[in-house]
């Protein structure tokens, strides 16, 4: 069946670093993939998203790049902030059916 | 306003009530779905609905029921609650017309069982 795995947490970084999370999926068909982010006491929001290979999702300077070769959906920010201090979900939906498999979430913590 | 709400926001309640939570969304999608999440185990999927006569389980339905009230509002009932249903539940609504089906979510309902 489809899945999801992202990079397990917490990942703590210092304001400005560079962050990738790296997230990998197995799915039947072609699937359309997405990054999520939880802030506290929030619910998820979409951050961005990709519906086919090889398709950029950009969004707050965030970025993931769609491989169907490697399978792959890796969130990248060049300078990351405070304010970025969230979960990061990562998640797969194929077009046609109910179901989202999401990632179990990836917890980033930027340190001033 | 938000464009998906859930109330309530926050519950406590004892082994055995019965207990509803409510969805409502201004989206004007035709697809609703409830999840929990716990820790280390990400989202998973309760029930979801393509409309108002389409309710199907999801993953994990033992213990839990829906109701479509309307295309706007989606409940979920925990029937005779038990501390393991102690998690954070979320509705979220998606539009299938149009390329990646985005979902979005309510600010979700924590609720303690004791």
């Amino acid at each position: 069946g489809n899945s999801v795995t992202q990079m397990e947490g917490p990942v703590t970084l210092s304001e400005e670093a560079f962050l990738t999370i790296n997230c990998t999926y197995t799915a039947t068909g072609y699937p359309s993939l997405f990054w999520y982010v939880q802030y506290p006491g929030e619910g998820l929001q979409l951050l961005l998203k990709a519906t086919k290979a090889d398709d950029k999702g950009s969004n707050k300077g965030f970025e993931a790049t769609y491989r169907k070769e490697t399978t792959s959906f890796h969130l990248e920010k060049g300078s990351v902030q405070v304010s970025d201090s969230a979960v990061y979900f990562c998640a797969l939906h194929t077009s046609g059916t109910y179901k989202y498999i999401f990632g179990t979430g990836t917890r980033l913590k930027v340190l001033a | 306003d938000a464009d998906v709400t859930q109330t309530p926001r926050n519950r406590i309640t004892k082994t055995g009530k019965r207990i509803m939570l409510e969805c409502s969304q201004t989206k004007g999608h035709d697809r609703m779905y409830w999840y929990r999440q716990d820790p280390g185990l990400g989202l998973r999927l309760i029930y979801y609905s393509f409309d108002v006569k389409d309710i199907n389980k999801g993953e994990i339905s033992d213990g839990y029921s829906v109701s479509r009230q309307a295309q706007a509002k989606f409940s979920l009932s925990l029937e005779s609650a038990i501390p393991n249903q102690t998690a954070l539940y979320f509705c979220a609504t998606s539009d299938h017309r149009g390329e990646g089906e985005t979902q979005y979510f309510g600010p979700g309902t924590r609720l303690l069982v004791l």
